[in-house]
């Protein structure tokens, strides 16, 4: 069990520019999650698998944010065209189902 | 719609103190889990400990343990001895049985103090 693990670690961006984060969950896992953190705030669900199908989508997830996870194993989280209100902590969780989630470090976006 | 609150923004304790930090929540749903997540400032969140709402009796895991009162909607955290490792943001989390989604409230910092 090497945990979940996402890349980059920080991401500083400019307006306007895409960018795209990584997420390795627990090796046979079949559950991947996405949330968003704010300073000062808790995780808000963005959206999670079931193996390679996407089942749940926030309605924070706007059409600029896609998620992906091809081959039900690592996941992609990419968003285009970013602002800065788009500023925030990018946290991937894996579970085996119906169990308590298993949290990454995380990916902190700063959008300049 | 479900929803968490934890009304201590921070909270401090002296070493080997004990220390309880509150949690309540709303739900007309009678199935659910209820969960208090650690995250230290390497970030990662960490869970401390699980509850499932049908069960009366309270969790508990070491030196931490819960105090849930359903009717009330309370979900409490009580850490004896605290330690200085202790140090972190805490929050408490909610999930229905028929979804995967949590719900977390705006969470509680709490410092440990020599």
């Amino acid at each position: 069990d090497t945990g979940v693990s996402q890349d980059p670690r920080h991401k500083i961006t400019k307006r306007g520019q895409n960018v795209t984060f990584r997420c390795d969950p627990i090796s046979e896992h079949n559950r991947l999650y996405w949330y968003r953190q704010t300073l000062g705030q808790g995780p808000e669900f963005l959206t999670y698998f079931q193996n390679e199908a996407q089942l749940e989508k926030s309605r924070l997830l706007s059409d600029r944010f896609s998620a992906e996870r091809p081959k039900g194993s690592f996941s992609t989280l990419e968003i285009q065209r970013t602002e800065q209100g788009d500023s925030a902590m990018y946290l991937c969780a894996s579970s085996p189902g119906n169990s308590p989630l298993h949290f990454g470090n995380g990916t902190r976006l700063t959008v300049t | 719609a479900q929803t968490v609150t934890q009304s201590q923004p921070e909270m401090s304790v002296q070493e080997a103190e004990t220390v309880t930090l509150s949690c309540t929540y709303d739900t007309s749903e009678s199935d659910y889990y209820l969960f208090w997540y650690k995250q230290p400032p390497s970030r990662q969140m960490i869970l401390v400990i699980r509850q499932e709402a049908y069960k009366q009796q309270n969790a508990t895991e070491n030196r931490f343990s819960v105090n849930f009162q359903k009717a009330a909607k309370s979900f409490s955290l009580k850490i004896s001895d605290s330690q200085l490792g202790d140090a972190a943001m805490y929050f408490c989390a909610y999930r229905t049985y028929n979804t995967d989604k949590l719900i977390f409230g705006t969470g509680t910092r709490l410092q440990v103090f020599p």
